[in-house]
């Protein structure tokens, strides 16, 4: 029979040029966000993650940034290089009590054309 | 450091058996989660342990899969009988168990199908 999947966005970015992956995520009380990076057969990779206190946080070519108006999340990739082709995802807390887990997003696929 | 462990890394086997999946977190991490990863629903939570103890296994999709945490440096998920359905890739990620802590680190996954 047929099998529906999740279509997964995707992103095509030329090499050099800036990407942003964007994420909206539903839950008010959430104050903790984070992205990943899973390359193929691989777990996902810490990228960065950002307190909901702050609207903007930067990394080595990463930056991160929040507005907690809309629930959205956005990703900046500067000089994007073919190494960053991978799924991205954002991942918010769920943050009840003392214990805190983490709800993702479906993802979104960077792929870097030379 | 060696990051979050698991085994075996592919796990083929034929439906009705009995599947074991193991899981060693990061040395000094107070919470463990497990995720299972499928193209139709992405990633998803299924259980997760605070200091060895289940906190929430509402993603546990029914009564045939199992986990433990018999200490802090080891989990099983089990899954009893197991059907194709369940072929997935499944992720144990632990994390420092804090509110100030809350990055989950993950292991490189199993790759489980089910014939």
């Amino acid at each position: 029979g047929e099998s529906v999947g999740l279509h997964l966005p995707t992103l095509s970015v030329q090499e050099g040029d800036n990407s942003i992956i964007n994420c909206a995520y539903s839950n008010s009380a959430s104050d903790y966000f984070i992205w990943y990076k899973q390359e193929s057969g691989k777990g996902p990779q810490f990228i960065i993650d950002i307190r909901s206190n702050m609207d903007k946080r930067q990394g080595q070519r990463v930056t991160v940034l929040l507005n907690k108006t809309v629930k959205h999340l956005s990703l900046q990739i500067a000089a994007t290089q073919p190494g960053d082709s991978a799924v991205y995802f954002c991942a918010a807390n769920d943050a009840t009590g003392t214990a805190s887990k983490l709800t993702f997003g479906t993802g979104t696929r960077l792929q870097v054309t030379l | 450091d060696a990051g979050v462990i698991q085994s075996p890394r592919h796990e083929v086997t034929e439906m009705g058996q009995e599947v074991t999946l193991r899981c060693k977190p990061i040395s000094g991490h107070n919470s463990l989660f497990w995720y299972r990863q499928t193209m139709m629903r992405g990633l998803e939570l299924l259980i997760y342990f605070n200091n060895n103890v289940p906190i929430d296994d509402s993603g546990m999709p029914e009564d045939r899969f199992s986990a433990k945490m018999p200490n802090a440096s080891f989990s099983t998920l089990k899954i009893q009988p197991s059907e194709p359905r369940d072929s997935a890739v499944y992720f144990c990620a632990s994390s420092t168990g804090t509110r100030e802590g809350e990055k989950l680190f993950f292991g490189s996954g199993t790759q489980l199908s089910v014939l």
